[in-house]
């Protein structure tokens, strides 16, 4: 079982719509989620950061954590064209300095 | 806004060759990453350093790979003797407070 599963899409959707983006994962030592933006060939761009269960919300994204179930995501709500990008799940064990590990990343096309 | 800055943004080399690519982090941050990212493929952590030294590393980053801080400011990835298969999006990420902020990358192409 991968650590990070993540759909890689494509998730097509029309302007205006609700994105709805998930990952799963498998180490329950997982404590910090983080949601990253990618555009093509360019670095990972943070959106979203939460510390272990519930929701978080800024602007038109929020960011929910199930612990018990390893289930995490994201819901942008409004969506524009210029959100047309990879999204990436990440999370960290939390201790000082843990590295991050990544899904594979979903690709959202949103339609005008 | 701060931001990490990487360079150079593409570069390209032989088989065999060394390669240093640079990272600047953001200024008070104290912990620094390397990641890559082979062509449609997930990022994958190289290594981490804290206080000058290694802290932790994948079972990607061996003996070809090495990591330095020469000063104040500049955190760099060598590649002492490039494969194809190096060829990938490399990403200098720096840490604050658990959040890593990520810089635009290299991208290595080995010929």
């Amino acid at each position: 079982q991968k650590e990070v599963e993540q759909d890689p899409g494509p998730l097509s959707v029309p302007e205006g719509a609700i994105v709805s983006l998930n990952c799963t994962y498998s180490n329950s030592a997982f404590q910090y989620f983080m949601w990253y933006r990618q555009y093509s060939r360019k670095g990972p761009e943070l959106l979203m950061y939460t510390y272990s269960s519930g929701n978080k919300e800024d602007g038109r994204f929020t960011a929910q954590v199930d612990k018990s179930s390893k289930y995490i995501s994201l819901f942008i709500r409004d969506s524009q064209p210029s959100d047309s990008a990879t999204y990436l799940c990440a999370m960290s064990r939390g201790a000082a300095g843990n590295k991050l590990t990544f899904g594979g990343g979903t690709r959202v096309l949103v339609k005008p | 806004e701060p931001e990490v800055t990487q360079t150079p943004s593409h570069q390209v080399t032989q088989m065999g060759q060394e390669v240093i690519l640079r990272c600047v982090p953001i200024s008070n941050h104290l912990y620094f990453y390397w990641y890559r990212q082979i062509l449609g493929q997930k990022v994958e952590f190289l290594v981490s350093f804290y206080n000058n030294e290694i802290s932790e590393k994948s079972e990607i980053f061996d003996d070809q790979f090495s990591v330095e801080r020469p000063d104040g400011s500049n955190f760099t990835l060598k590649i002492r003797s490039t494969k194809l298969e190096d060829s990938a999006m490399y990403f200098c990420a720096s840490m604050e407070g658990n959040i890593q902020y990520f810089g635009a990358g290299t991208r290595l192409s080995v010929l």
